[in-house]
């Protein structure tokens, strides 16, 4: 149980372009889903929080408008890089909180590059 | 602030010697804790968590981690490395329902 899946695994866009980045708990339904941006070789950085039918809140400097988030369902988040640049070029994770709240269940990443 | 430290950036130990990740952390409350690990361009696998009790974890693949309040600490170890144990291993700290925080992490190399 509990699994969290994310499409597309690798994703490789033109710079300018928009990519969209799914994030699905398969099996639970997640209140909540978090989503993170890892640069090679270092941490998970926390993107942004996002609840079912409601707005996600941002960490400081991430850029909202070129993060778009939504999460319009209770098993279904989204993450559209838009305007993509190569600086935009990462490995993106998603998390999703079961309904009762407590540890976090991570999808397996995507990797993006902007060319 | 919050924060999540794990002073060692990388680790090599030998096959079969015994293993001590360390993580440190600063809340103003016990949060969560928890160990991943991340293999190279893999996602994140769960080793083990603390949420309340006993205050020794035992997790998967023979790692076991012991949170102390004192010390603010929750160190992993194993005490016989494989070489399949290379990867990089997080500390996340967090609180109920909500965002969590992670180490920088401590990247293990087993040599033969």
């Amino acid at each position: 149980g509990a699994v969290v899946s994310q499409h597309p695994s690798r994703v490789i866009c033109k710079s300018g372009t928009s990519v969209k980045i799914e994030c699905r708990s398969l099996d639970f339904q997640a209140t909540t889903m978090f989503w993170y941006r890892q640069f090679p070789k270092k941490s998970l950085m926390l993107m942004a929080t996002s609840n079912e039918g409601s707005k996600a809140t941002y960490e400081q400097g991430v850029e909202k408008d070129k993060f778009l988030i939504n999460h319009a369902s209770l098993t279904l988040s989204t993450l559209t890089v838009t305007s993509a640049h190569p600086e935009d070029s990462s490995f993106y994770i998603c998390s999703a909180n079961g309904l009762a709240g407590g540890e976090q269940y991570f999808g397996p990443g995507t990797r993006l590059t902007v060319t | 602030a919050q924060s999540v430290t794990q002073p060692d950036i990388h680790i090599t130990v030998s096959e079969g010697a015994s293993l001590e990740l360390r993580c440190n952390y600063s809340y103003g409350a016990t949060p969560y804790l928890f160990w991943y690990v991340q293999s190279p361009g893999q996602g994140l696998q769960l080793l083990l968590k603390y949420f309340s009790g006993d205050t020794l974890v035992q997790g998967i693949k023979g790692f076991e981690a012991e949170f102390k309040r004192s010390q603010s600490s929750f160190n992993l170890r194993k005490p016989s490395v494989h070489w399949s144990d290379a990867a990089e291993y997080f500390c996340a700290v967090g609180l109920w329902n909500n965002d969590m925080r992670f180490g920088a992490g401590t990247r293990l190399t087993v040599k033969p």
